[in-house]
């Protein structure tokens, strides 16, 4: 079922292409960033994180790019595959008020075959 | 699978009813979120348990509690329901920064 709203942003790909997501998050005093993964119908899988201290982080085909200045975070997903089709979360945190986590609206990815 | 498990997975109830939402943290994990995600309002944060002790508070309504229990369990009670309450909601468990969310309850109400 759907996960999220009708006004998604989606971002097209062609499979074996490089896909990069944006996120602009809101508090300067956010030192936590975190990405999420939303297949439909399923709860938000965990990516990749990076904390405020750093500006780039990779994983598996996956790349997390901090730019605290203009407080911007995004996500590259190298050659991308059918199964990265899902709709992408970028989210904030501050340790310092707990542990909740602010999300932004999502991005909508499809791959092409 | 994350570990973390919710139950019902679907939920159908009318207007004005009151219903609980379980869910069971990964084996280990403290805390406890519980977050709602509408049409059109994205993914919100309601409220947060640690070790059994609400930690902090995001944009629960009033007519909406949550408890965590010495098992670590936690239930997420809706009352006076309304249409605007249906929603997908999310439980998510946490040992440090990194929450792991569960499947999710889908809420209709009609």
């Amino acid at each position: 079922g759907e996960s999220v709203g009708l006004h998604l942003p989606t971002l097209s790909v062609q499979e074996g292409d490089n896909s990069i997501i944006n996120c602009a998050y809101s508090n300067s005093a956010s030192d936590y960033f975190i990405w999420y993964k939303q297949e439909s119908g399923k709860g938000p899988q965990f990516i990749i994180d990076i904390r405020s201290n750093m500006d780039k982080r990779q994983g598996q085909r996956v790349t997390v790019l901090l730019n605290k200045t203009v407080k911007h975070l995004s996500l590259q997903i190298a050659a991308t595959q059918p199964g990265d089709s899902a709709v992408y979360f970028c989210a904030e945190n501050i340790k310092a008020a707990g542990n909740k986590l602010t999300f932004g609206g999502g991005t909508r990815v499809l791959v092409k075959p | 699978d994350s570990g973390v498990t919710q139950t019902p997975k679907h939920l159908i109830t009318a207007t004005g009813q009151r219903v609980t939402l379980r869910c069971s943290p990964r084996s280990g994990d403290l805390s406890v979120y519980w977050y709602q995600q509408s049409l059109d309002q994205g993914l919100q944060f309601l409220i947060q348990y640690y070790n059994g002790e609400e930690r902090a508070k995001g944009n629960i309504l009033e007519r909406f509690s949550a408890q965590q229990f010495p098992d670590l369990h936690s239930e997420l009670n809706l009352s006076s329901l309304e249409l605007g309450d249906s929603a997908l909601y999310f439980c998510a468990s946490s040992s440090g920064l990194q929450q792991y969310f569960g499947p999710g309850t889908r809420l209709t109400v009609t």
